[in-house]
């Protein structure tokens, strides 16, 4: 399967603790996006990388969120001192350059209790 | 900035019937559009793209839309629902974000149901 990896699918965990999530984009993409959506909402753009570098940080990412993508190709996305409110589907997307579509992931979904 | 909006979070069909998914846009540049769907506890699906090309767009499991600047709308139709269409459907649109960057905006979304 060459599409879209993310991992873990599900996470649950206590408030207060951390969490890490992983993407691994279609090979040939140099573009790699992270999106959270909640219940009922569509997916909100929380951080964007050309590469290895985070070009674009949404106000939606706050200190708690941190996001890499070392030497261009994985990405993690870990939340520090989770909240009850960080409960989501976190989407990872890939593309080439342009304006064009995105390709998801499946997501990993956290659930804070 | 560009932005869409879905008209209804709730369409219910019975199968066979017409589905009609609305979406309207607000850009001011040509835009590029796109619908995808959702199905329970998986990623986004594309089922079609307008990219400045044909205005009647042509997508996957029969779904078509229709790209009208004079109404800014992009609705997704498809002739006869089918049970396997139920599922939550997004339209968004491509929004510049700074040098050669571009990310997608969602709309809310609409759920579909098919009714049997």
């Amino acid at each position: 399967d060459t599409g879209v990896s993310q991992n873990p699918r599900h996470k649950i965990t206590k408030r207060g603790q951390n969490v890490t999530f992983r993407c691994d984009p279609i090979s040939e993409h140099n573009r790699l996006y992270w999106y959270r959506q909640t219940l009922g909402q569509g997916p909100e753009f929380l951080t964007y990388f050309q590469n290895e570098a985070q070009l674009e940080k949404s106000r939606l990412l706050s200190d708690r969120f941190s996001a890499e993508r070392p030497k261009g190709s994985f990405s993690t996305l870990e939340i520090q001192r989770t909240e009850q409110g960080d409960s989501a589907m976190y989407l990872c997307a890939s593309r080439q350059q342009g304006p064009g579509e995105l390709f998801f992931g499946e997501g990993s979904r956290l659930t804070v209790l | 900035a560009q932005s869409v909006t879905q008209l209804g979070s709730h369409v219910s069909v019975s199968e066979g019937a017409l589905v009609l998914l609305r979406c309207n846009y607000s850009s001011s540049v040509p835009p590029y559009l796109f619908w995808y769907v959702q199905y329970p506890n998986q990623g986004l699906q594309l089922l079609l793209k307008y990219t400045s090309a044909a205005t009647l767009v042509k997508g996957i499991n029969g779904f078509e839309a229709e790209f009208k600047k004079s109404e800014t709308s992009f609705h997704l139709t498809k002739p006869s629902a089918h049970m396997s269409d139920a599922a939550e459907y997004f339209c968004a649109v491509s929004v510049r974000s700074g040098g050669s960057n571009y990310k997608l905006t969602f709309g809310k979304g609409t759920l579909l149901t098919v009714n049997p």
